[in-house]
């Protein structure tokens, strides 16, 4: 079955240490995103990725790494720099950029204490 | 940038028909998409409007105004598995989606 996988479900950190979050996808989509959701509110965009080997910050990139070294796999790094990272945080991939429909994994709940 | 706005909250009853409405300020804006979230789960993708006028999908509708910069999602028939949080999101020129910040949808039955 094709679709975007993210792990763990649930994560728990002490504050200061880095943490790096899964995304993976089997759509063939050129495109993937990062988005970070706190409760009760919308999506914000954190990285997004039109090609492999390049990517472009979203509008709260900072304290937050990426990379992009093959298309299926977008790994976020949250950074101790990122002040207040505890939140539910998505991955979307999309065909080509296009951004018509955006096809989102399942999450990952960070926790840090 | 962009910026969208929609009702924090909207309760219906079974069967009715409700209209989550969405207003958007924005520069370079292609188009206007939607998503339904349940509790703690992924958004689904529901529609998008690239074009003014109104897109049908079963149940669901769409409808963009570029002259007012708005747009709605029309719920029919709704169900009790229609409760859940609805976002509208802009696309802009470089693809981008700018999400609102959601409408929690409570259907009473």
């Amino acid at each position: 079955d094709g679709g975007i996988t993210q792990s763990p479900k649930y994560l728990f950190r002490k504050e200061g240490q880095n943490v790096t979050l899964s995304c993976e996808q089997n759509l063939n989509h050129d495109a993937m995103y990062w988005y970070r959701q706190d409760p009760g509110q919308g999506l914000r965009l954190i990285y997004y990725s039109q090609i492999v080997n390049d990517f472009q910050k979203g509008d709260i990139a900072e304290g937050y790494s990426v990379s992009r070294e093959k298309k299926e796999s977008f790994p976020l790094t949250v950074t101790s720099a990122q002040k207040n990272p505890t939140a539910f945080y998505l991955c979307a991939s999309s065909a080509s950029g296009l951004g018509d429909e955006q096809y989102f994994g399942p999450g990952t709940r960070l926790t840090v204490t | 940038g962009q910026s969208l706005e929609q009702p924090s909250e909207v309760t219906a009853v079974e069967g009715a028909i409700v209209q989550i409405n969405c207003t958007y300020q924005t520069s370079g804006f292609y188009g206007l998409s939607w998503y339904q979230q349940h509790d703690g789960g992924a958004p689904t993708f529901l529609s998008y409007n690239g074009l003014d006028g109104l897109e049908e999908t079963g149940r669901f509708s769409s409808f963009l105004s570029r002259s007012d910069s708005y747009g709605y999602l029309l719920l029919q028939e709704l169900q009790m598995k229609d409760s859940a949080s609805y976002f509208c999101a802009g696309k802009n020129a470089g693809n981008m989606l700018t999400f609102g910040g959601g409408t929690r949808l409570m259907v009473k039955p």
